[in-house]
């Protein structure tokens, strides 16, 4: 079965840092653009950033550029994403997201369940 | 920028319903359509205007009024379990973004 399983989420601090997982199994990780999309409380869907299958082309939204960084491991079948200079306003559901092609953005046809991030001090 | 209508819709078994998704520039077919319910991650319903998803029933289908800007959702036949958040998204260029979402209750 195909599955993608963030973890990671949890309290940050202002300003603060942390480091969001996601594994992929059931499918060739290596061969699919992934993306991360977050979901505030009560709110709609934002698209956060995407990496290339090989990794070597990055993509931020602008409210994320500087402060977070998208980056994988094939090896590990293994999104990540390193949330830098937190802000309370990042406060949300992060899902990793699987595209249909490896260079280009497609429809996300595989979820995760989300991993909470609550940024408060 | 994908601007939804309805935001809110209440709506009763068996009737057929509309969702309505401008962009404000054209994005050719790159449309998508996705179902999200209460503490669920969103599933994808409808890719490229109009293509179904293996698995998605029948009722639910995707249009496009040519003009690369409007697209459209449609359940003909709702179902109680079709009371959900319905978002469009648009993978023609980066930002990738997201309509805000429709609710039907």
């Amino acid at each position: 079965e195909m599955q993608l399983l963030e973890s990671g989420g949890g309290l940050g601090q202002p300003g603060g840092s942390l480091r969001l997982s996601c594994a992929a199994s059931g499918f060739t990780f290596s061969n699919f653009l992934m993306s991360w999309v977050r979901q505030a409380p009560g709110k709609g869907l934002e698209w956060v950033a995407g990496i290339t299958a090989s990794g070597a082309v990055t993509n931020y939204a602008d409210f994320v550029k500087g402060r977070f960084v998208v980056s994988r491991d094939n090896s590990k079948n293994t999104l990540y994403l390193q949330m830098n200079n937190l802000r309370t306003d990042d406060t949300a559901t992060f899902y990793c997201a699987r595209g249909q092609f490896s260079l280009s953005y497609s429809p996300f046809d595989l979820w995760g369940p989300g991993t909470l991030v609550t940024v408060s001090s | 920028l994908l601007t939804q209508s309805p935001d809110l819709q209440s709506v009763s078994p068996k009737q057929k319903v509309t969702i309505t998704c401008r962009a404000s520039l054209s994005i050719g077919n790159s449309v998508h359509w996705y179902q999200q319910k209460p503490d669920q991650s969103p599933k994808l319903l409808i890719n490229y205007e109009s293509e179904s998803i293996s698995g998605v029933p029948s009722r639910f289908s995707g249009s496009g009024g040519g003009s690369g800007r409007d697209f459209s959702l449609t359940i003909d036949g709702l179902e109680p379990e079709d009371a959900a958040t319905y978002y469009c998204h648009q993978s023609s260029s980066l930002p990738i973004t997201f309509g805000q979402g429709t609710r039907l209750e």
